[in-house]
């Protein structure tokens, strides 16, 4: 079982629904990753958190809109978004940002974009 | 420009034939190097980090190594359990970022 936890499993929504993606860590990990994984490809980076602050957001559409409450919950808002869109979403945590450790990755949440 | 390249793309074994994949890679400043497995519909499952030339770990029958410019990750008597992708990747030189190779989808036929 992983360690990294979210919910829900699979989604599906309109391109005019409003929904959100959770992520739960209790690894006393202070970043925190969502990634965006498209079939056949390696998982492309779209937001960091460190320490409950956003440190990285690569360039991604403002359709997509990250939350960290605390240190273990990690939120991924979703609003207007495009069939493009529709792939998996994973979550992931490592102790700090700029640590040599590796990244712990969850299951995923499977969006599809009707 | 930093980057990881894997090979081969897929491979394709029978049980029991132990073969090697490939993660090379361009990178200043090494500061790990990190292998995973990922099963379809699951999230990568970590498995190995390797920090300096020379380094190596196994698990079962995995065993990664690690030189100045590449990686291998050698499966030895593989079963059809261990047909995954295995993916690479490293630190890149801003915090944060993991630099990731494009995998390698390992079928194990019995």
């Amino acid at each position: 079982d992983t360690e990294v936890t979210q919910t829900p499993k699979h989604l599906v929504m309109g391109m005019t629904n409003k929904k959100s993606l959770k992520c739960e860590q209790h690894m006393g990990h202070r970043a925190m990753y969502w990634y965006k994984q498209k079939a056949k490809k390696p998982p492309e980076l779209m937001f960091v958190y460190s320490y409950e602050k956003l440190s990285i957001n690569e360039s991604v559409p403002s359709r997509f809109s990250p939350e960290c409450p605390n240190s273990s919950l990690l939120n991924l808002h979703l609003h207007a978004l495009q069939p493009e869109d529709s792939a998996l979403y994973l979550c992931a945590s490592s102790p700090r940002w700029d640590s040599n450790q590796p990244q712990h990755f969850g299951d995923g949440t499977r969006l599809s974009i009707l | 420009e930093d980057q990881v390249t894997q090979s081969p793309e897929a491979l394709r074994l029978q049980e029991g034939e132990s073969s090697s994949l490939n993660c090379s890679y361009t990178v200043s400043g090494l500061r790990g190097l990190f292998w995973y497995r990922q099963d379809p519909g699951k999230g990568p499952e970590f498995l190995f980090t390797l920090y300096s030339a020379g380094e190596e770990k196994e698990k079962e029958r995995l065993k990664a190594t690690l030189t100045k410019k590449e990686s291998f990750l050698h499966i030895t008597a593989p079963k059809p359990e261990d047909s995954a992708t295995y993916l690479c990747a490293v630190w890149g030189p801003e915090g944060g970022k993991l630099i990731f190779g494009q995998g390698t989808e390992l079928s194990v036929k019995p």
